[in-house]
């Protein structure tokens, strides 16, 4: 079954612009994890964030974790045309294993 | 350090027919986790290995199996293949598993006709 629950399931804007997507899930977890795959192809990680860090950056991403909530964020500033794909986020449900459960994604479209 | 990297990247067979298909994990990793995509079902966990051992499995069929060797590397396995298998097949490897960052391969397609 999914874990994560991205939203919007599309979103489409102008270069320059930013995009935000988040992200809700149903269990208690040690970290997320962002991914972009673009069409038909493998997972580029982008962010690991831990359940007891509230705000992580890395160049032009910034990744929210509100635990309370259940809820994460991902936004993409001054995104580019290159930023089109889709984008995962995924969590361990608290276990120590490898599993990862997924959202549907979102398909992130970023016009020139 | 280099990437994982999955063969083949693209396969086709036809029902019935069985397949393999191979993970080489980043160096030091020691954990691998299959994951199969489709549009339908989205990211879905097959099985997950440690030094040699399955440690976690998913909800698909008997026909799906895999192993992993001694220096980490992993195989999976699908036997008589259906129509419905056709799906890019992801490997995935962290340090040891789920408080790591997992990093995933470039898949492989495999369309089943």
């Amino acid at each position: 079954s999914q874990q994560g629950e991205e939203d919007p399931q599309a979103l489409s804007i102008q270069e320059g612009e930013n995009a935000t997507m988040n992200c809700s899930y149903k269990t208690s977890i040690n970290n997320l994890q962002w991914y972009r795959q673009n069409s038909g192809r493998g997972l580029v990680h982008l962010i690991l964030i831990r359940s007891n860090e509230r705000e992580k950056h890395s160049g032009r991403l910034r990744v929210t974790l509100d635990t309370s909530k259940k809820s994460s964020s991902l936004l993409i500033t001054a995104s580019r045309a290159a930023d089109t794909a889709s984008y995962f986020c995924a969590t361990d449900r608290g276990s120590t294993l490898g599993r990862l459960y997924f959202g549907r994604g979102t398909q992130l479209t970023v016009w020139p | 350090k280099a990437g994982v990297t999955q063969t083949p990247r693209y396969l086709i067979k036809t029902r019935g027919q069985q397949v393999t298909l191979s993970c080489s994990p980043i160096s030091g990793h020691r954990s691998v986790s299959w994951y199969q995509q489709t549009p339908g079902q989205g990211l879905q966990f097959l099985f997950e290995y440690f030094s040699e051992t399955q440690r976690n499995k998913g909800n698909f069929p008997g026909r799906f199996s895999g192993r992993q060797f001694s220096n980490s590397r992993s195989e999976m396995n699908v036997s008589t293949l259906e129509l419905g298998d056709s799906a890019l097949y992801l490997c995935a490897s962290s340090l040891e598993g789920g408080k790591d960052t997992q990093y995933f391969g470039p898949g492989t397609r495999l369309t089943v006709l």
